[in-house]
């Protein structure tokens, strides 16, 4: 497919779990981003990835959460420990360019229980 | 602190008729803006921005005005239809060398009846 594709779509877990979120952006697209949304909230920044490198990490909100994008294509968000307030959509996004018209995946939906 | 702030969790309007969603912001620093929308289990797609330039910008049935000294903007679909039944997000990049760093309001479920 052409567009962002994220996996799982779905991800149940037990309090205190290890969990792992990939991302696929399109191709070609350097610019990588990971949203968070929670129930009733708008999309929250988590962290954006300019090829390799994590360009800013400001929004990631502790450090339970971590995020790699080795080879400048894949992505993958890790939580550790995860707590039940940790329960929402994570979405990713990327752009071949810094821009706000961000092209967005379906989502991986978070549940801790 | 809510940066972009979207009043109305919801708005049912009939189909043919003009759909108006309403964004304010506090951040005076912003200067561009865009809207999103979103149909459930799938992700927001982008629809229309406007830059602090302009106080219209226009793409077909979506209209978006600003209104910077009120620091409100807002979307106008005119005909509605009911395939633009969706949540819609405002959102506004934080600027300066943060561009990529979209703040996003809650929301408005927009359902066009009919």
């Amino acid at each position: 497919g052409a567009g962002v594709s994220q996996t799982p779509s779905n991800k149940v877990t037990e309090k205190g779990k290890y969990v792992e979120l990939r991302c696929d952006p399109i191709s070609g697209h350097t610019a990588l981003y990971w949203y968070r949304q929670s129930l009733g909230q708008g999309p929250e920044f988590l962290i954006y990835f300019q090829g390799t490198g994590a360009a800013d990490d400001s929004g990631l909100p502790n450090d339970r959460f971590f995020a790699v994008r080795p080879e400048g294509s894949v992505s993958t968000l890790k939580i550790q420990r995860t707590e039940r307030g940790d329960s929402a959509v994570y979405l990713c996004a990327s752009s071949p360019q810094i821009t706000g018209e961000l092209f967005f995946g379906e989502g991986s939906r978070l549940t801790v229980l | 602190d809510q940066q972009v702030k979207q009043n109305s969790p919801s708005l049912s309007v009939q189909e043919g008729r003009i759909s108006i969603l309403n964004c304010d912001y506090t951040n005076s620093m912003f200067d561009y803006f865009l809207w999103y929308k979103k149909y459930p289990a799938e992700g927001p797609t982008f629809l229309i921005s406007i830059s602090s330039i302009k106080d219209k910008n226009e793409d077909g049935r979506f209209t978006v005005f600003l209104n910077k000294s009120a620091k409100h903007l807002s979307l106008h679909i005119v005909p509605s239809q009911p395939g633009d039944s969706a949540v819609y997000f405002c959102a506004a990049p934080a600027g300066g060398g943060s561009n990529y760093k979209l703040t996003f309001g809650k929301g408005t479920l927009l359902t066009v009846n009919p």
